[in-house]
């Protein structure tokens, strides 16, 4: 089975700086897809970056990045000029590619000081 | 484009009561839909999976005689909590596929059940 870790339960910043989330995942399949949302204290959950495995190249959205390394299956999430509205629990997810279900970690929470 | 609704936001009712909770594609239609359950500070559960037309397949531990899940169209299924007890508050989220190449899932704003 797939599972998903992330390792930083909580984590703060101070706006305009760059903090980096780290996730690390186990699987067997060479085909899938990683994702990171975002759930702000709305519990809306918003997707806000996404990875195919069979792509070399970090995906990048605006300020947010990822380094995506598919030997280490690490997949970590950058964010960069932090502003206050990033404050949220960010989970880290996982989906094969034969099947739409999603495996996630248990989330790190980010709090973006003024 | 990629909205899911779910209907009630908020529900109290007391032990013993049954409660649905609709979650509806507003878009698009949905191939496959998710229920998750997600307690304070804690990740999300994956309770069932749900295509149109076909039975739920429900996760290990997930009881389906309390937790039914009908997926009646491809924009809407629903969750019926039946005979609720306390321990079954929680927040109940659903989220809906289209079935692209890419698996994203689209997710509901929640619905937060409170059992007295």
């Amino acid at each position: 089975a797939q599972t998903v870790t992330q390792s930083q339960p909580e984590m703060s910043v101070q706006e305009a700086e760059t903090v980096t989330l780290s996730c690390t995942y186990d699987t067997s399949e060479n085909n899938y897809y990683l994702f990171w949302y975002k759930q702000p204290p709305s519990r809306q959950m918003i997707l806000v970056i996404r990875q195919e495995a069979y792509k070399q190249q970090n995906a990048t959205e605006n300020r947010f990045s990822v380094n995506f390394q598919k030997a280490a299956k690490s997949f970590s999430l950058k964010i960069s000029d932090s502003q206050l509205g990033d404050t949220a629990m960010y989970f880290c997810a996982y989906s094969g590619a034969g099947s739409y279900q999603l495996t996630f970690g248990k989330g790190t929470k980010l709090s973006v000081i003024p | 484009g990629a909205v899911v609704s779910q209907h009630p936001s908020r529900v109290i009712c007391k032990s013993g009561t049954s409660v649905k909770i609709e979650c509806r594609s507003l878009d698009f239609q949905a191939t496959t839909m998710f229920w998750y359950r997600q307690f304070p500070k804690q990740s999300l559960m994956l309770m069932a999976t749900s295509n149109e037309g076909s039975k739920a397949t429900y996760e290990q531990g997930v009881e389906k005689d309390k937790f039914l899940i009908n997926h009646a169209s491809l924009t809407l299924s629903t969750l019926t909590v039946t005979s609720a007890h306390p321990e079954d508050s929680s927040f109940y989220i659903c989220s809906a596929s289209k079935g692209s190449d890419y698996n994203e899932q689209f997710f509901g704003p929640g619905t937060r059940l409170t059992v007295l």
